[in-house]
């Protein structure tokens, strides 16, 4: 099993552009879920999708976008970047969209730097 | 608001030594909680939740709802438990997963 991939690991925008990052859960999950971390802070929770709707959203501005596709891979989507948006962006994914008795698998991460 | 706060940023102890890394949460409601550790170049991974109540590598972590804590803990720390540890509570849909600011845990020879 590759686990959760993502994609790309690393790349660097410039402020005001649109950046598109990748994720394709492990065989059989069917929900996927975002996050960002910020150096030296914990993972902030930014986007749920289950069986492609959008089941939860965290507190990050309408820049922030997201869509699951029918194969459960997903796209996080963010435009007009700003400086703060630098971070590792995760992706997890899991069976179903409880958490219990539900283990969550996390991506290793794409590392987004707005310069 | 769900919040989730560790106050210890890096703790160091001794191999053998016992180890506790301290979590607080505010919750309205009954929360689901987590602890998960990032090993060097490693990704995050689950350690343990409380309502499995079980020990892994040794850890354990009681929910004590009148304090509001979900402690980690471990009697006698090895070198291969330094890592990244963060805690974490959710409702039970997943959709609102919070996360500590984590606690770096080194483990000395």
């Amino acid at each position: 099993d590759a686990g959760v991939t993502q994609s790309p690991t690393h790349l660097i925008k410039t402020r005001g552009q649109q950046v598109t990052l990748r994720c394709s859960p492990i065989s059989g999950h069917k929900s996927v879920s975002w996050y960002q971390q910020v150096l030296g802070q914990g993972p902030q929770f930014i986007f749920q999708y289950y069986e492609k709707e959008e089941r939860g959203r965290g507190n990050f501005p309408d820049r922030f976008s997201a869509r699951q596709f029918p194969n459960y891979s997903s796209e996080l989507n963010v435009n007009a970047l700003l400086l703060g948006d630098s971070a590792l962006y995760l992706c997890a994914s899991s069976w179903s969209s409880r958490v219990n008795g539900n283990t969550i698998y996390f991506g290793e991460g794409s590392w987004l730097t707005v310069v | 608001a769900q919040r989730v706060t560790q106050p210890e940023k890096l703790l160091s102890v001794f191999k053998g030594a016992p180890v506790e890394l301290k979590c607080n949460y505010s919750y309205s409601g009954s929360p689901e909680l987590f602890w998960y550790v990032q090993y060097s170049r490693q990704r995050l991974q689950l350690l343990l939740r409380h309502i499995s109540r079980e020990s892994i590598k040794g850890f354990t972590a009681d929910l004590n709802k009148g304090e509001t804590s979900f402690h980690l803990k471990k009697p006698f720390a090895q070198e291969e438990d330094s890592a990244m540890y963060y805690c974490a509570l959710s409702d039970n849909y997943g959709q609102n997963f919070v996360f500590g600011p984590g606690t770096r845990l080194s483990v000395l020879p």
